[in-house]
């Protein structure tokens, strides 16, 4: 595709309820991350793929955040038990593996926990 | 730890008029600096990095490491320069996380 692209684009759910959100990054990059952007703040990270390998997940705020990318392209985001605080937009973004390349972020999925 | 700190979370200008978006940054390392933009419903997207050193859509930063400074400038912003402005950085020579500022709101007015 053109570019990186998440799915789906808003997401509510009720406070408990399991969700995925998943992200097809740039075909033939290497490089993947999650970021959480929350209403009037920058990106925070969360987590850093290399090709199929979880490299980081310092960021995950809970371990009811778990992310996967079993192939080494398409990404997943699950949170579970979803709770109010978990409202925001969730950013994932695609590079190639080379020194000094550049991150290519996708349109983001909004998140809203009611 | 790594900051980028964005004083302004909105800044208003004139057509025409200069700009400079401040960012200020700490970190313990060697730092490459970024900054980022969102157009109105539009994705995240690079507008500059300071190792670049190029001058994109009449925009340029320079970074200041006494200051320990990345501003972004235009000498004549235009109106289609209204977009959120984030400032970021990583670990030089890595192609690793970012860490981002809280993101200034550029409103050019006509």
């Amino acid at each position: 595709g053109a570019g990186v692209s998440q799915s789906p684009r808003y997401k509510v759910a009720k406070r408990g309820q399991d969700v995925a959100l998943r992200c097809d990054p740039i075909s033939g990059h290497v490089s993947l991350f999650w970021y959480q952007q929350a209403l009037g703040q920058g990106p925070e990270f969360l987590t850093y793929f290399q090709n199929e390998a979880q490299l980081d997940k310092s960021g995950l705020p809970s371990d009811r955040f778990f992310a996967e990318r079993p192939e080494g392209s398409v990404s997943t985001l699950k949170i579970q038990r979803t709770q109010q605080e978990d409202s925001a937009v969730y950013l994932c973004a695609s590079s190639t593996s080379g020194v000094g390349a550049w991150a290519f972020f996708g349109q983001g999925t909004r998140l809203t926990v009611v | 730890a790594q900051r980028v700190t964005q004083p302004e979370k909105l800044l208003s200008v004139f057509k025409g008029a200069p700009v400079e978006l401040k960012c200020n940054y700490s970190y313990s390392g060697s730092p490459e600096l970024f900054w980022y933009v969102q157009y109105s419903r539009q994705r995240l997207q690079l507008l500059l990095r300071h190792i670049s050193r190029e001058s994109i859509k009449g925009f340029t930063a320079d970074l200041n490491k006494g200051e320990t400074s990345f501003h972004l400038k235009k000498p004549f912003a235009q109106e289609e320069d209204s977009a959120m402005y984030y400032c970021a950085l990583r670990r030089r020579g890595s192609n690793y996380k970012l860490t981002f500022g809280k993101g200034t709101l550029l409103t050019v007015n006509p």
